[in-house]
C-alpha cells in the first residue's frame, strides 16, 4: 500500500543541524511532489517546503526559507529535508506528505506518520 | 499570502445531527481558466496525521462515507458534515492550494453535545 516514513528526528542544540528524510513505497514517487509539513504539539498545521515531481521547482515557507533545504532522490524514493541553523520554534512534528499531482497546485492525499525535532541546548 | 479563516474554532453537534463547518480565504482560490477551486479539507484525529477528505473544494476522496461533503467557490467554503457520527470526533483543517505559500485554516475542533 502506499507509506510514507520519515526517520531522521532527534534532539538538536540551538543554530544546529538535522536532516529529515522520508522513504516513500506504494506509488510511482517520481510523478509526484512532496511537501513537507509541520505541527506542533497541539496547535495548527505550518506548511514547510515543497518540491515539484522532477525537483526543478522548490518553494519554501518564509519562516525556514535560507535555512532548511528540500531535496529528493528519486532513484532512491526518498525525500530529504535539511535544516540548519535550527531555532527553538522549529521544535515540532514534522511530515511528509504526497501531492495528488506533480506540482504545488495539488492537495495532500497522503501523509507519513511524523517525525519529532526538539531544538534544545 | 492567502489567509484562510475558520469558522468556528469549535463545535459540539449532537449525534446524527449537521455539522457545518465554514473556511473563507482571504483572496479567491478559485482558478478562472477551469473554474476549479484550489481548496482541500483535512480531518485530523488525535495522535494521527491529517487525512484528506474533500479536494477541488467538493470532490470526495476515495473512501470517504458520503456524509462528508464540501461546497463553495472563490473565497468562500463549507464542509457538512449530513448526520454526525461518534468517529467524526477531530479536527478539521481547510486547505488552499491556489499560491505558495501553502496555507491552511486554524483548524476547527468537532466534538459530541
Amino acid at each position: 500500500q502506499v507509506q510514507l516514513v520519515e526517520s531522521g528526528g532527534g534532539v538538536v542544540q540551538p543554530g544546529g543541524s538535522l536532516t529529515l528524510s522520508c522513504a516513500a513505497s506504494g506509488f510511482t514517487f517520481n510523478s509526484y511532489a512532496m511537501h513537507w509539513v509541520r505541527q506542533a504539539p497541539g496547535k495548527g498545521l505550518e506548511w514547510v517546503a515543497l518540491i515539484s515531481y522532477d525537483g526543478s521547482n522548490k518553494y519554501y515557507a518564509d519562516s525556514v526559507k535560507g535555512r532548511f533545504t528540500i531535496s529528493r532522490d528519486n532513484s532512491k524514493n526518498t525525500l530529504y529535508l535539511q535544516m540548519n541553523s535550527l531555532r527553538s520554534e522549529d521544535t515540532t512534528m514534522y511530515y511528509c506528505a504526497k501531492a495528488r499531482g506533480t506540482q504545488y497546485y495539488y492537495s495532500v492525499d497522503v501523509w507519513g506518520q511524523g517525525t519529532t525535532v526538539t531544538v534544545s541546548s | 499570502d492567502i489567509v484562510m479563516t475558520q469558522s468556528p474554532d469549535s463545535l459540539a453537534v449532537s449525534l446524527g445531527e449537521r455539522a457545518t463547518i465554514n473556511c473563507k480565504s482571504s483572496q479567491s482560490v478559485s482558478h478562472s481558466s477551469n473554474n476549479k477551486n484550489y481548496l482541500g479539507w483535512y480531518q485530523q484525529k488525535p495522535g494521527q496525521p491529517p487525512k484528506l477528505l474533500i479536494y477541488w473544494a467538493s470532490t470526495r476522496e476515495s473512501g470517504v462515507p458520503d456524509r462528508f461533503s464540501g461546497s463553495g467557490s472563490g473565497t468562500d467554503f463549507t464542509l457538512t458534515i449530513s448526520s454526525l457520527q461518534a468517529e467524526d470526533v477531530a479536527v478539521y483543517y481547510c486547505q488552499q492550494y491556489y499560491n505558495t505559500p501553502i496555507t491552511f485554516g486554524q483548524g476547527t475542533r468537532l466534538e459530541i453535545k
